[in-house]
């Protein structure tokens, strides 16, 4: 079975801190994906990879930053956290769309909450 | 430019009986097309998936869906509601596989 995995189930943060949110999968998938997830807003992606060290913006990436230096490994930054920042966010993979339809892997979500 | 809409963002229905989640999608290409689930406090799982070939689809828990490219829509639909379908919906499309657009999501309430 796939497996993506976040490092956190919950977190509580204080305004103003940097803020490491972090997700490895384990079945070598090109694609990793950053999203946030807002009651009546549905999912919406802060920013994707498709390769070690490429980043790709998404729809709101304003105040976060990405990092991969693993295949595995797709880290979220919040340079300095703020309250409009309390959300879920959820971490997803996939295999590239050239080797086949395939769908995104997600993993169980971090409760982020800045105080 | 993909986008999907999912009407009615709250549905309700009583324990047995049909349940129908609507999806129609925009897509300047032949789309995928993706069903989640999604329970409290928990990430998204899939239900089932259109990529190409029939256009009636089966999923896990009894639920299905069908592809109408004519009116560009991938409703989700499962013949008698059981409890344990209570949850968060979400449709999504993908025209290259390489990036995924949601639906806000639809909750669903079984009432016993």
């Amino acid at each position: 079975d796939v497996k993506v995995t976040q490092s956190s189930r919950y977190l509580v943060k204080r305004t103003g801190e940097k803020v490491f949110l972090e997700c490895v999968q384990d079945m070598d998938h090109e694609n990793m994906f950053w999203y946030r997830q807002d009651p009546g807003l549905g999912l919406r992606l802060i920013y994707f990879s498709y390769d070690v060290k490429m980043k790709e913006k998404g729809d709101i990436p304003e105040g976060y930053s990405v990092s991969r230096e693993k295949k595995e490994r797709f880290s979220l930054i919040l340079e300095s956290a703020s309250t409009n920042q309390t959300s879920m966010y959820l971490c997803a993979s996939s295999f590239p769309g050239a080797a086949g339809a395939t769908e995104a892997f997600f993993g169980q979500g971090t409760r982020l909450t800045v105080v | 430019a993909q986008s999907v809409t999912q009407l009615g963002s709250h549905v309700s229905v009583s324990e047995g009986a049909l349940v129908l989640l609507r999806c129609n999608y925009s897509s300047s290409v032949p789309p995928y097309l993706f069903w989640y689930v999604q329970y409290p406090n928990q990430g998204l799982q899939l239900l089932l998936k259109y990529t190409t070939g029939a256009t009636l689809v089966k999923g896990i828990n009894g639920f299905e869906a069908e592809f109408k490219k004519s009116e560009t829509s991938f409703h989700l639909t499962k013949p008698s509601a059981h409890m344990s379908d209570a949850a968060e919906y979400f449709c999504a499309v993908s025209d290259t596989g390489n990036q995924f657009y949601f639906g806000t999501g639809t909750s669903l309430t079984v009432i016993p």
